[in-house]
């Protein structure tokens, strides 16, 4: 059975940092892409990074790009998300999700950004 | 690439056929999913490639479009399907639509 666990979520001052993880298991972790996506409070889900299976290749939305950095493990089937400069505008549900379209997701770890 | 849903929120009566739009600012290239959120939990795959049916997703879903233009249809809607749905587009970049809440009448 797939399984993604996120962790590492939290509450921050604007201008912290925070990194994310998300622990896979029940498939090949190192044949697949990984993504994160997000949830404001009561809004739409927002893609923000891919990261290809080898790391050869990363993506970003504009909206977190040089901010964010995505990256992974596959010793330890592991995926991050390191988050800098954060805004309250980051305050979100993060969700990883495999490969695009995305049959299986995490079930999300809140960040809240507030002074 | 854009997506728009519409309506933003339905409100339909159990055994209803039922139908949500997504409109693409591009054309989408039947690269097009449908998601359903309940409240609290983290989105499900019901529709990926226009219209293939993910696994265990009942029947009473399914998907149609092309070009910019793509649907989701209940045929025979149930309680358990109030959720708010989202649109996806994975031909061009990643992109959500903005959703459309389904409430029972």
């Amino acid at each position: 059975e797939v399984q993604l666990v996120e962790s590492g979520g939290g509450l921050v001052k604007p201008g912290s940092s925070l990194k994310l993880s998300c622990v896979a298991s029940g498939f090949t972790f190192s044949s697949y892409g990984m993504h994160w996506i997000r949830q404001a409070p009561k809004k739409g889900l927002e893609w923000i990074a891919l990261i290809y299976y080898d790391s050869s290749n990363k993506y970003y939305a504009d909206s977190v790009k040089g901010r964010f950095t995505i990256s992974r493990d596959n010793s330890k089937n592991t995926l991050y998300l390191e988050m800098n400069s954060l805004r309250s505008e980051d305050t979100a549900m993060y969700y990883c999700a495999k490969s695009t379209p995305f049959a299986y997701w995490g079930q999300g770890t809140l960040v809240t950004v507030s002074s | 690439i854009q997506l728009t849903q519409s309506p933003s929120l339905l409100s339909a009566s159990v055994g209803d056929r039922v139908t949500l739009s997504c409109k693409g600012s591009q054309n989408i290239n039947n690269y097009l999913a449908w998601y359903q959120q309940k409240l609290g939990e983290a989105p499900k795959l019901l529709i990926y490639n226009t219209n293939s049916l993910q696994t265990g997703i009942p029947s009473r879903f399914s998907g149609s479009g092309s070009g910019t233009d793509y649907t989701l249809t209940i045929s025979s809607l149930q309680p358990e399907d109030v959720a708010t749905y989202f649109c996806y587009q994975y031909n061009n970049g990643f992109t959500f639509g903005s959703g459309t809440k389904l409430e029972i009448k």
